[in-house]
């Protein structure tokens, strides 16, 4: 399994919206409804934000949505926050318990 | 509160052995899949291996397949990853986390640092 494409990079000044993408394949993005979202700040273990594509567990702000479109699945965050500013992964299953394939992390910059 | 906090990580020489273990507390942890996933210094996220609530289904990633060896007491609220023939590129964080369906992990431990090098 090849890692899921995501940009290394995205920024955004504070109240606006920023869109992170995650480019898989029909095997594993665009073939199942489960993909994860994690934001990781420096040092500190990864968080999940997002599940089932779209769903947010209890806790995490609305601000935070996710979607997808074919092999592509897309984090949003709106109203951004300076606390935003860190690294996020996506992640899919791809099929069975042996296949789960990340993505190589984006890199949010609050401005 | 659910809580996951792993431990044995350190310093070991290529070819070495070193078990980790991860002690969890506030949920029922016999009843859910756990991993491990691990970050090498720098790098993203790698899902290194899978043991299901009873032990009956275990799954590997294939960088460490024939290395590792995962396991659990659901006694003792632990899971543990036997990690043989140690190599400088197993140098990474190494996370427990637990799987709330279909590999999406809901928890994460802090981690434990393993290093490889002579």
């Amino acid at each position: 399994q090849s890692a899921l494409t995501q940009p290394r990079s995205v920024s955004g000044s504070p109240g606006q919206s920023v869109t992170i993408s995650c480019t898989g394949t029909s095997s594993d993005v665009g073939g199942y409804n489960y993909v994860s979202w994690y934001q990781q700040h420096p040092g500190k273990a990864p968080k999940l934000m997002i599940y089932d594509v779209s769903k947010r567990p209890s806790g995490v702000p609305d601000r935070f949505s996710g979607s997808k479109s074919g092999n592509t699945a897309s984090l949003t965050i709106s109203g951004l926050q300076a606390e935003d500013e860190a690294d996020y992964y996506c992640c899919s299953y791809a099929g069975s318990y042996s296949d789960v394939v990340f993505g190589g992390g984006t890199k949010l910059t609050v401005l | 509160e659910v809580q996951l906090v792993e431990s044995g990580g350190g310093l070991v020489k290529p070819g070495g052995s070193l078990r980790l273990s991860c002690a969890a507390s506030g949920f029922t942890f016999s009843s859910y899949s756990m991993n491990w996933v691990r970050q090498a210094p720098g790098k993203g996220l790698e899902w290194v291996s899978s043991i299901s609530s009873s032990s009956s289904y275990i799954y590997y990633a294939d960088s460490v397949k024939g290395r590792f060896t995962i396991s659990r007491d659901n006694a003792k609220n632990s899971l543990y990853l036997q990690m043989n023939s140690l190599r400088a590129e197993d140098t990474a964080v190494y996370y427990c986390a637990r799987d709330r369906d279909q590999l999406q992990f809901d928890y994460w431990g802090q981690g434990t640092l393993v290093t490889v090098s002579s």
